[in-house]
């Protein structure tokens, strides 16, 4: 089973440049999140999506945006990098219910340099 | 948000028990308490969780305080492959609500 694919692995950015985060599920889960682990830290929500088209902001939302264009996939995008986003980022989901497991994809290392 | 309380850091020999403690004495009646661990360099896992029984699974046990302030993940037999952080979440069952706090890093060895 994949379960949450997130890519690249790693990823060495300039100060101001662009990217997008990929992560995509397969278990047809309704919510997913992002979040963002800075080292010796817990993690911390950046966006979450309850469903195509739907997505609110978490604890961290500056400096990034998101979409769900679809049930599967969740991509979290930054624009103009900077120093302070240099993190692990980690994509969940999970399916509705009163107990919301959440699943993790195994994360995307970011450097801005 | 219920707030939590873990130890930083705990040690356990392999092939013994471990009990890992939480305290979130300002949980809501409706929150379920989640674990998760954190095995380095990966994401997170879901454990265990529970709502006011105890419960045990493939993983682990989850002891659960009458009053529901404290809880106690038990691992009944550690091995190095449990070195990781463990983090005992309250969770409303809202989207938005689980919330990681720094955790206990478990360091097991032989």
């Amino acid at each position: 089973n994949a379960g949450v694919t997130q890519t690249p692995k790693f990823r060495i950015l300039k100060i101001g440049q662009s990217m997008t985060l990929q992560c995509t599920q397969d278990m047809n889960h309704n919510y997913m999140y992002w979040y963002r682990q800075d080292p010796g830290m817990g993690l911390k929500l950046i966006y979450y999506s309850v469903g195509a088209g739907i997505t609110d902001k978490g604890e961290v939302p500056n400096g990034y945006n998101v979409s769900r264009s679809t049930t599967e996939d969740f991509p979290l995008r930054l624009e103009l990098a900077a120093p302070s986003q240099t993190s692990v980022y980690f994509c969940a989901s999970s399916g509705p219910g009163l107990a919301i497991i959440q699943y993790f994809g195994a994360g995307t290392r970011l450097s801005v340099l | 948000d219920a707030k939590t309380t873990q130890p930083n850091s705990m040690e356990s020999n392999e092939e013994e028990p471990v009990h890992l403690p939480c305290n979130h004495s300002t949980i809501s009646g409706t929150d379920y308490i989640h674990w998760y661990r954190q095995l380095p360099s990966q994401g997170p896992e879901y454990v265990i969780h529970g709502l006011t029984s105890n419960v045990n699974n493939r993983m682990a046990s989850l002891a659960i305080a009458e009053d529901r302030k404290s809880s106690t993940l038990i691992l009944h037999r550690a091995t190095l492959r449990d070195a990781a952080v463990y983090y005992c979440i309250p969770n409303t069952g809202t989207a938005s609500k689980l919330t990681f706090g720094t955790g206990t890093r478990l360091q097991v060895t032989l």
